[in-house]
């Protein structure tokens, strides 16, 4: 069964700070990735994808992502966190040949202190 | 370009009533679907409409349903509510499916009572 895995529920860092949010996934297809950004009570920004090529992939707002394949993993990075990236963050994996679904993994919330 | 446009943005409803939730996709997509958001549960598929065709459905029960018209729109319907069902649902759209990724609406938050 296809699943996907982020580690922290929470993760607190200093305004200024270095971030890496971890997805681990585990699925049968060659996968697609997605890292969404959710703010409270709003529908899911889309900050990065990964479909083929180069493993490190930029996205909106300064994040990136790196795919490594040999540990299923898929962490979304960022070297200056600003206080407006506070929100929940969702790793997700999609395939063709799973019917075009996305598979999210629980969320991280991200909180910044000042 | 205009966004996913889901309507309504709040309902609250009484246990047994049915519920029908729209959402508009991005002008020139043709894959739609729908996802449950609950605190418990998470993000769960519930289905995905292609070119007015429901190509994939997730494990939720026959309460559920959807349907797409020809201009890509598409409505989500639950019938005979439970207190279970109260949940954020949210609509997505792409041009064909997962390998363009997906756009999603703000979302209509359900409730209830």
């Amino acid at each position: 069964a296809q699943s996907v895995t982020q580690p922290d529920i929470h993760i607190t860092v200093s305004e200024g700070a270095s971030l890496e949010l971890r997805c681990n996934y585990s699925y049968g297809a060659t996968p697609y990735l997605f890292w969404y950004v959710q703010s409270p009570g709003q529908g899911l920004q889309l900050l990065l994808k990964y479909f083929s090529g180069d493993t490190l992939v930029q996205g909106i707002k300064g994040f990136e992502a790196e795919f490594k394949r040999s540990q299923s993993s898929f962490n979304l990075r960022k070297p200056s966190v600003h206080w407006s990236d506070a929100a929940e963050y969702f790793c997700a994996v999609g395939a063709r040949e799973y019917g075009n679904k996305l598979v999210f993994g629980a969320g991280t919330i991200l909180r910044v202190k000042s | 370009k205009a966004g996913v446009t889901q309507t309504p943005r709040y309902l609250i409803k009484t246990r047994g009533q049915q519920v029908t939730l729209s959402c508009s996709p991005i002008s020139g997509h043709r894959s739609v679907s729908w996802y449950q958001q609950t605190p418990g549960q998470g993000l769960q598929f519930l289905f995905e409409y292609f070119s007015e065709t429901q190509r994939n459905k997730g494990n939720f029960p026959g309460r559920f349903s959807g349907r797409q018209f020809s201009n890509s729109r598409s409505e989500m319907n639950v019938s005979t509510l439970e207190l279970g069902d109260s949940a954020l649902y949210l609509c997505a759209s792409s041009p064909e499916g997962a390998n363009y990724g997906y756009t999603f609406g703000s979302g209509t938050r359900l409730t209830v009572v």
